[in-house]
């Protein structure tokens, strides 16, 4: 059974850069047909879609973050991660790692609460 | 961008009763609509996709349907472990949009 696991840093400072890896367990992350997803949910707010990796190494990102984000793959430790430059305190959320097949998000994982604060 | 919009935005009901949830695209997605479950602590879990495919494992009580703009999610006869969030995400095209979600609560 597909597992994802994000780890990273909790606490970051303002203008710095966020950085979360979710680890890929119960299958591989090279295998075609999914893409890897990271979603975020401000406290108190709904859900917010950041991007996405293709097992190619392909990316989109959401036009509000591009210009800070970067999604890449690590095949060798069957991960993938996330950062997010120039954080602030509108970056602080809880942020989850997301399998997509078939245009959903079939397998999340726990999620991991980032705060933006100095 | 695609704009969703869920109503209401939150809804008291009991155990047993049947409820409907809304979501409205701001403009049409076709069949490209999904729902999903949250619960605090959680990872937010699928229930359908493709507007009325229900997701391996969940109970048959969910329903979905809908095409175009409008969009429902029914809940036939609540359970406790059915009071959650629940959020619809449009996948007709990028970037993906989420509705800011329908609170389910305990009368």
């Amino acid at each position: 059974q597909l597992q994802l696991q994000a780890s990273g840093s909790r606490l970051v400072k303002p203008s710095q850069t966020l950085s979360l890896t979710c680890a890929v367990s119960g299958g591989s992350i090279s295998s075609g047909g999914y893409s890897w997803n990271w979603i975020r949910q401000p406290p108190g707010k709904g859900l917010e879609w950041i991007g996405y990796i293709y097992h190619s190494g392909s990316t989109y990102y959401t036009p509000s973050l591009k210009s800070r984000v970067t999604i890449s793959l690590d095949r060798s430790k069957n991960q993938f991660s996330l950062q997010l430059s120039s954080v602030t305190a509108a970056d602080t959320a809880v942020y989850y790692c997301a399998r997509g097949y078939e245009k959903a998000f079939d397998v999340w994982g726990q999620g991991t609460m980032v705060t933006v604060s100095s | 961008d695609i704009q969703m919009t869920q109503s209401p935005s939150s809804l008291s009901a009991s155990v047993g009763d049947r409820v409907t949830f809304t979501c409205r695209a701001s403009q049409s997605i076709s069949n490209f609509l999904n729902w999903y479950q949250a619960k605090p602590g959680k990872a937010p879990k699928l229930l359908i996709y493709a507007a009325s495919t229900l997701q391996s494992g969940v109970p048959s009580r969910f329903s979905g349907s809908g095409s175009g703009t409008d969009f429902t999610l029914t809940i036939s006869s609540l359970q406790p472990e059915d009071f959650a969030t629940y959020y619809c995400q449009q996948s007709y095209s990028a970037p993906n949009s989420f509705g800011q979600g329908t609170n389910l609560e305990i009368k």
